[in-house]
């Protein structure tokens, strides 16, 4: 079946740290590969996407690239600031006769951000 | 434009009752997706609704029941609660030609004693 694994967290950077968080995949075909995030009290964002392999997703700073060899979709931001303090988490939606089956989520990482 | 709303926000419920979940998708949005998540956990996959029919299920029993109106709205049903039932319930909502990038609500937080 589907899974997801990405990095145990609680994960406390410095304000303007490099930030990666990593994220692996098990599926079968081809995936389209999200990142979404959780902010306190909140519901889930959609934070970026790709859908074929060697895409790069971007948004709001955040970067990830669909790596197919090495069935990855790592998250990363060059400069975190404190508002980027939130659960993020990894998933995938596969592809049945029925279309495109319902997300599967990692664990999620606790992300905090210290001034 | 709105987004996708969900009530109640919060329900307490006892062992063994029945629960009822409402849900509406964004403006536009024909397909509508249940999702439980347990406290620290990933969201898990229920089903999705498309047409009024259910088009996918993910791994939860029959207890688990959904119904999708002809204006695109949705219900959860669970019955015969148990204790392993508390979680927040995620609906989210997409176009099914593009039904991979979903968009979810705010949640339900349901407490069962």
């Amino acid at each position: 079946g589907n899974s997801v694994t990405q990095m145990e967290g609680p994960v406390t950077l410095s304000e303007e740290a490099f930030l990666t968080i990593n994220c692996t995949y098990t599926a079968t075909g081809y995936p389209s590969l999200f990142w979404y995030v959780q902010y306190p009290g909140e519901g889930l964002q959609l934070l970026l996407k790709a859908t074929k392999a060697d895409d790069k997703g971007s948004n709001k700073g955040f970067e990830a690239t669909y790596r197919k060899e090495t069935t990855s979709f790592h998250l990363e931001k060059g400069s975190v600031q404190v508002s980027d303090s939130a659960v993020y988490f990894c998933a995938l939606s596969a592809y049945s006769g029925g279309g495109a089956d319902g997300l599967t989520f990692g664990k999620g990482t606790h992300l905090i951000i210290q001034p | 434009d709105a987004g996708v709303t969900q009530s109640p926000t919060h329900l307490i419920k006892t062992r063994g009752q029945q629960v009822t979940l409402r849900c509406s998708p964004k403006s536009g949005h024909d397909t509508v997706s249940w999702y439980q998540q347990a406290l620290g956990q990933g969201p898990q996959f229920i089903f999705q609704y498309y047409e009024e029919e259910e088009r996918q299920r993910g791994n939860f029993p029959d207890r688990f029941s959904g119904h999708q109106f002809p204006n695109y709205s949705s219900e959860l049903n669970v019955n015969a609660l148990l204790l392993g039932d508390s979680a927040l319930y995620l609906c989210a909502s997409s176009l099914v030609s593009r039904s991979y990038e979903q968009y979810f609500g705010p949640g339900t937080r349901l407490t069962v004693t």
